[in-house]
């Protein structure tokens, strides 16, 4: 069974679009995390939640708009897409919150904004 | 600014070969990681060591850690073809709660 799965894994839409991604960890851990990885491959935190608390915020355009309605699930909406969002976005969980912590990774959602 | 850099950011090499990719941060830390991406994919997590450490074994893997030089490397010895991916360092930033990643270093390995 997939530990850390992610939907969709493609998403292709226009400027100005509303859009969702939705994770979910099926390993039982308190901390759920999203990434930015842009078309150099580096990766950028974005947000952290533990026990569907939100404990890391970025520097992220409010655009960006995560939700955790329980501890297994992390969501992420983005309203007015612009053209600089199309990246790979993944979701990743971990045990607990703290960086000595080792994250599980979900296969990443590839959206490009037209 | 990034925390973690790697090099070289590309490396090819004959399969059975050894592979050595460096990790260079800029701060103090706590612990460093290394993660493998396999393309299409996302990250999986290889080794953890924390600052106390200078080496680490887990395989065929091999880390190092450097605080005074504020480095790290990954030694892959006997590489196959599946190690083909991009291999990347996340450093935290003395107890901050967030990793920073490197840009990575794509290793292909020629069979």
């Amino acid at each position: 069974d997939t530990a850390v799965s992610q939907t969709p894994k493609y998403l292709v839409t226009q400027m100005g679009n509303d859009k969702s991604i939705k994770c979910e960890q099926n390993l039982g851990h308190d901390t759920m995390y999203w990434y930015k990885q842009d078309s150099k491959k580096f990766l950028k935190i974005m947000f952290s939640y533990n026990n569907k608390e939100l404990i890391i915020n970025e520097t992220v355009p409010n655009r960006f708009s995560p939700k955790s309605p329980d501890k297994a699930h992390l969501n992420l909406h983005i309203n007015s897409l612009e053209l600089g969002d199309s990246a790979v976005y993944f979701c990743a969980s971990s045990r607990f919150s703290g960086s000595n912590n080792e994250q599980f990774f979900g296969p990443g959602t590839r959206l490009t904004v037209l | 600014s990034q925390q973690g850099e790697e090099d070289p950011q590309a490396l090819s090499i004959q399969e059975g070969e050894n592979a050595t990719m460096n990790c260079s941060y800029k701060t103090s830390i706590n612990n460093l990681q290394w993660y493998r991406q396999n393309s299409g994919r996302g990250l999986v997590h290889l080794i953890l060591i924390r600052s106390n450490e200078r080496e680490k074994h887990s395989g065929r893997l091999r880390v190092t850690l450097d605080t005074s030089k504020k480095s790290s490397s990954l030694l892959i010895t006997a590489s196959r073809a599946a190690d083909t991916a991009s291999y990347f360092c996340a450093t935290d930033n003395f107890g901050n709660e967030k990793l920073t990643f490197g840009t990575g270093t794509r290793l292909t390995i020629i069979p």
